[in-house]
């Protein structure tokens, strides 16, 4: 059960696309397609924004995409927004009704 | 609306115990696996502890099994998690969480605020 390996940084400018890595391995990101993002503005909890590695749950903005290949899940946060700025997490499911989740990965909008 | 309100935690001595309360509406509890995920101060998520909907089977993270007892009460639409023999390292806040199906869906889909259990002397 270890974590997912996630940058603690990303940065960009207004406007930009920034993308962060979320890396696992052949027992997690690897073989199940289990995987969901959350954001987290701080003081506040966790908000799903990508589940099933690529879909969108009702509300979330078309701006953010989620992609895997291999054992590395990514996020990508296209036109950036300050309220963007905040901390994203990956996580995904690791069998035997196991779940694993990333450190997490602090956007600034810069 | 999805709504999760946690309660029950609080400041407790090394080797105490706490119960660690989720009061859930706006859903049919008994059809969704339900999560503990719990948050270090400035660390990342961790899954603490999973119960399925109907049948109400526990799963544990490696941390904290034989220490937590998750268990749920579908008829009071709650779920609870038993702590004992704490330690410093489990300091977090905890989350309640809702899963997208019985045995887990695809995943989490909602997080409630959280409940801060503090384990110091």
């Amino acid at each position: 059960q270890s974590a997912l390996t996630q940058p603690p940084s990303a940065s960009g400018s207004p406007g930009q696309s920034v993308t962060i890595s979320c890396t696992g391995t052949s027992s997690d990101i690897g073989t199940y397609n289990y995987v969901s993002w959350y954001q987290q503005h701080p003081g506040k909890a966790p908000k799903l924004m990508i589940y099933e590695v690529s879909k969108w749950p009702s509300g979330v903005p078309d701006r953010f995409s989620g992609s895997k290949s291999g054992n590395t899940a990514s996020l990508t946060v296209s036109g950036l927004q300050a309220e963007d700025e905040a901390d994203y997490y990956c996580s995904s499911y690791a069998g035997s009704s196991t779940w694993v989740f990333g450190g997490g990965t602090k956007l600034t909008v810069l | 609306e999805v709504q999760l309100l946690e309660s029950g935690g609080g400041l407790v001595q090394p080797g105490g115990s706490l119960r660690l309360s989720c009061a859930a509406s706006g859903f049919t509890f008994s059809n969704y696996g339900m999560s503990w995920v719990r948050q270090a101060p400035g660390k990342g998520l961790e899954w603490v502890s999973s119960i399925s909907g109907s049948h109400s089977r526990a799963f544990y993270a490696d941390s904290v099994k034989g220490r937590f007892t998750v268990s749920r009460d579908n008829s009071k639409n709650t779920l609870y998690m038993q702590m004992i023999s704490l330690r410093a390292e489990d300091t977090a806040l905890y989350y309640c969480a809702k899963f997208s199906g019985d045995y887990w869906g695809w995943g989490v889909d909602y997080l409630g605020q959280g409940t801060l259990v503090t384990v110091s002397s």
